[in-house]
């Protein structure tokens, strides 16, 4: 079973341009979730999607921010138009639906550097 | 809010030595709590979690005790080797599906 995936791996543009990533969750997962690293800090939340619905989309930072889930599948992250504050690691992670904590399963990140 | 702290890195060490990373909380009520680990060009994985306290996870001969008097959740190995390089990440679970993380520690062992 493969497990989440996120595109790009890298991506480096300029200040005031915009970005796109990707991700696409383990298939038949319900929830997905947005985390991002800056800096080397600690990570943290941005929202949470059951299937199409956002949940919680308490840690987005500001409204350059969009992320959408069309059809509860993938899902992407529009940084629109980027800062330089906005470098770091973004994650993307996945768990099943149910009553209880089911485990996240992180996707490799992707590297977003901002000049 | 809720929030981990763990002790900084980097971590450096000789292969077969003790590891410890001190991992503390704050949070409202009794959390479950995670140490995740990333290793080079890979996710985030999971590798032990404890739901209550004075629970032990354990994996890969890590282990880790939930206590609610410290409010820690030390990461602890006997004898590290090399592939245990890596970046590890203490966290807690707020409500049902949020993870809040402390900031990791990069640790590398040499052989």
């Amino acid at each position: 079973e493969a497990g989440v995936t996120q595109f790009p791996s890298h991506s480096v543009i300029e200040k005031g341009q915009t970005v796109t990533l990707r991700c696409d969750p383990i298939s038949g997962h319900d929830n997905l979730y947005w985390y991002r690293r800056v800096m080397g800090k600690e990570i943290k939340f941005l929202l949470h999607f059951v299937k199409e619905s956002k949940q919680d989309e308490s840690g987005m930072p500001n409204n350059r921010f969009l992320a959408e889930r069309t059809g509860g599948t993938y899902s992407t992250l529009k940084v629109q138009p980027a800062e330089l504050e906005d470098s770091g690691v973004y994650f993307c992670a996945s768990s099943h639906r149910g009553h209880r904590y089911n485990e996240q399963f992180f996707g490799p990140g992707t590297r977003l550097t901002v000049l | 809010g809720d929030s981990v702290t763990q002790m900084e890195g980097p971590v450096t060490l000789s292969e077969e030595a003790f590891l410890t990373i001190n991992c503390t909380y704050t949070a409202t009520g009794y959390p479950s709590l995670f140490w995740y680990v990333q290793y080079p060009g890979e996710g985030l994985q999971l590798l032990l979690k404890a739901t209550k306290a004075d629970d032990k996870g354990s994996n890969k001969g890590f282990e880790a005790t939930y206590r609610k008097e410290t409010t820690s959740f030390h990461l602890e190995k006997g004898s590290v080797q090399v592939s245990d390089s890596a970046v590890y990440f203490c966290a807690l679970l707020q409500g049902a599906q949020k993870l809040v993380f402390g900031q990791g520690t990069r640790l590398t062992i040499n052989p």
